[in-house]
């Protein structure tokens, strides 16, 4: 089955530590992107990649991280610069960033806690 | 350009139709799209309209699109319980970082038996 996969589920963050959600997708979507889901609002872009080794920052880049060293993979680290990262994460992608096929597809979304 | 705005709850009892609103700002939208949210997973694409026309039929979705007040809808026909979701629209915009989706914050459907 073709789709998106995001893990873990769930995750604790310690203070001062830094984490990596996964996101592999095997739809052969050049783009991929990264939001960020609190309670009661929209979804606001983190960081985004359309093409490998190439990404830019989003709305709200400040202390996350990113890499695109593969077409299937966008990780993205919470670092300890992050200082309020409880959230829902979704991880997206398109088959291209124009057109129709910019059409977003989402994963299941990892859930990220601090302890 | 990129105020996307809905109201924030619906609720309707089963079997009625359902009507979640959304605007949007920037007329130089290309695709509109709605999405649904079930607790605690990622949103699965609905529909999406093009910017040119007025209405999309999908089954029991229907899409309409006013560009002149730049207001969205999504209409579900006969609303099931397994229905009960959060509703996203969703704007990309011409000119705009390619691959730009900008959303709302979304609508909570809540239907009752």
């Amino acid at each position: 089955d073709g789709g998106i996969t995001q893990s873990p589920k769930y995750l604790f963050r310690k203070e001062g530590q830094n984490v990596t959600l996964s996101c592999e997708q095997n739809l052969n979507h050049d783009a991929m992107y990264w939001y960020r889901q609190d309670p009661g609002q929209g979804l606001r872009l983190i960081y985004y990649s359309q093409i490998v080794n190439d990404f830019q920052k989003g709305d709200i880049a400040e202390g996350y991280s990113v890499s695109r060293e593969k077409k299937e993979s966008f990780p993205l680290t919470v670092t300890s610069a992050q200082k309020n990262p409880t959230a829902f994460y979704l991880c997206a992608s398109s088959e291209m960033a124009s057109g129709l096929k910019e059409t977003q597809y989402f994963g299941p979304g990892t859930r990220l806690l601090v302890l | 350009g990129e105020d996307v705005e809905q109201s924030l709850f619906l609720s309707v009892r089963e079997g009625d139709s359902s009507v979640i609103n959304c605007t949007y700002t920037d007329s130089s939208s290309t695709y509109l799209y709605w999405y649904k949210q079930e607790p605690g997973a990622g949103l699965q694409l609905l529909t999406y309209i093009f910017s040119n026309m007025d209405m999309k039929q999908d089954q029991r979705l229907t899409v309409l699109l006013n560009k002149k007040d730049k207001h969205l809808s999504l209409r579900i026909a006969d609303t099931q319980t397994g229905d009960s979701a959060i509703y996203f629209c969703a704007e990309s915009i011409r000119g705009s970082t390619l691959g730009r989706l900008y959303f709302g914050r979304g609508t909570q459907l809540t239907v009752w038996p």
